[in-house]
């Protein structure tokens, strides 16, 4: 139980354009997801919240009108970089809690590695 | 700010053999929530073992135990019987209260096991 799937696993696009990273929770509600990104070789940092219903709330330094997030439905979240530039290149991993289990878990979804050409 | 720190941005240890990643943190909150996950090859994030900081009794998980000493602030890996399949980068993270807010990570220890 308590699976997170990501789509795409990979994804490479183009400077200026944007590009759309799903979250899903497969066999539970998750009331709120969370997003981090992973530069190489470095740890995960916390981007954002995302609250089902909700505005998401960012991360001090995340730019929220570049990294956009909605979060629809109890079982999906999505990020979307708008305008991506090489600099948004990295690993973008999201995580959701259960609420009905442990709800200071998160279980993790498996990422996905974006590259900005 | 709240933190966590890891010292040891390498370990390396023979097959078969016992090793120690060492954490400490700080956070002035008293409701928290202690981590240690592994992040093979493929960056999946997989948990190894979790502890309740009201809890006094270390957490064990198999080969996997913990040394949480909560007043120094400190929440040590050991890895007993280590293998060839725990060669990987391992994070320890804490949360606050009952998870509302992300989870803070160290930057990591590459543990590199040595047949």
């Amino acid at each position: 139980g308590a699976v997170v799937s990501q789509h795409p696993s990979r994804v490479i696009c183009k400077s200026g354009t944007s590009v759309k990273i799903e979250c899903r929770s497969l066999d539970f509600q998750a009331t709120t997801m969370f997003w981090y990104r992973q530069f190489p070789k470095q740890s995960l940092m916390l981007m954002a919240t995302s609250n089902e219903g909700s505005k998401a709330t960012y991360e001090q330094g995340v730019e929220k009108d570049k990294f956009l997030i909605n979060h629809a439905s109890l079982t999906l979240s999505t990020l979307t970089v708008t305008s991506a530039h090489p600099e948004d290149s990295s690993f973008y991993i999201c995580s959701a809690r259960d609420l009905a289990g442990r709800s200071y878990e998160q279980y993790f979804g498996p990422g996905t590695r974006l590259t900005v050409t | 700010a709240q933190t966590v720190t890891q010292s040891q941005p390498e370990m390396s240890v023979q097959e078969a053999e016992t090793v120690t990643l060492s954490c400490t943190y700080d956070t002035s909150e008293s409701d928290y929530y202690l981590f240690w996950y592994k992040q093979p090859p493929s960056r999946q994030m997989i948990l190894v073992i979790r502890q309740e900081a009201y809890k006094q009794q270390n957490a064990t998980e198999n080969r996997f135990s913990v040394n949480f000493q909560k007043a120094a602030k400190s929440f040590s890996l050991k890895i007993s019987d280590s293998q060839l399949g725990d060669a990987a980068m391992y994070f320890c993270a804490y949360i606050i209260g009952f998870g509302a807010d992300g989870l803070t990570f160290g930057k990591g220890t590459h543990l590199i096991i040595q047949p």
